[in-house]
């Protein structure tokens, strides 16, 4: 299966700023999804990233706050932009592999302070 | 869009006991169905999956049972070991190519 490299593990930021969150595969793969874990709870999808266009993001998440790049088949971004305490989480980055399971990243832990 | 349904929250089984887990999900056209579990401050790692054109799934201590007419699907853990001491969560993809839908998850304590 891919694996994938996920950085940074952690960062406490300061509210109003922005975080940007790199994944990077070692293989091409189509599909890359982004979560959001808050503690004791379960994987929320934010957005699919799409190679060459826009993501496609879930309700309740919109572009301006979680722009998503993904330039090619092997690398994407998620920024988390204007951050506010609510924003405190775990971010994954996961590639599709249907039939080998979905792989994910070791995960950012997000504080914003 | 996709709903996933997960119980119990919490599971606490003896060493040696078996664990069930049980999941329904909404969408009659979802047709891969993993399992993850998920150890503290880890990854999730997924440790079973099921399509739909099969109704039962075995890896040695672990399988996965799948009903499409009642849209659920389950988990069975035989003989429990503390190493087994985990978050469980179970997930669906609605359309080929579509992220995964994830349940609650399922704490699971295995004591000895």
């Amino acid at each position: 299966s891919a694996v994938i490299s996920q950085k940074p593990s952690r960062d406490i930021c300061q509210r109003g700023t922005s975080l940007t969150i790199q994944c990077q595969v070692d293989s091409q793969v189509t599909m890359m999804f982004w979560y959001r874990q808050q503690p004791g709870q379960s994987l929320t999808l934010i957005a699919t990233a799409n190679q060459g266009s826009e993501a496609t993001y879930e309700s309740g998440f919109v572009i301006d706050k979680f722009p998503i790049s993904r330039p090619n088949l092997t690398f994407s971004t998620l920024t988390v932009s204007n951050m506010s305490p609510e924003d405190s989480s775990i971010y994954l980055c996961s590639v599709g592999e249907r039939g080998r399971g979905d792989t994910f990243g070791s995960g950012t832990r997000l504080t914003v302070v | 869009g996709e709903n996933v349904e997960q119980h119990p929250s919490t599971l606490s089984v003896q060493e040696g006991d078996s664990a069930v887990i049980k999941c329904t999900y909404s969408d009659s056209a979802s047709n891969y169905f993993p399992w993850y579990k998920q150890e503290l401050g880890k990854r999730p790692q997924l440790i079973i999956d099921i399509r739909s054109n099969v109704g039962e799934k075995k890896d040695q201590r672990i399988a996965v049972t799948l009903n499409k007419t009642a849209k659920h699907f389950s988990l069975h853990i035989t003989e429990t070991q503390p190493e087994d001491s985990a978050v469980y969560f179970c997930a669906a993809e609605s359309q080929a190519g579509t992220a995964l839908i994830f349940g609650k998850g399922t704490t699971l304590s295995v004591s000895s």
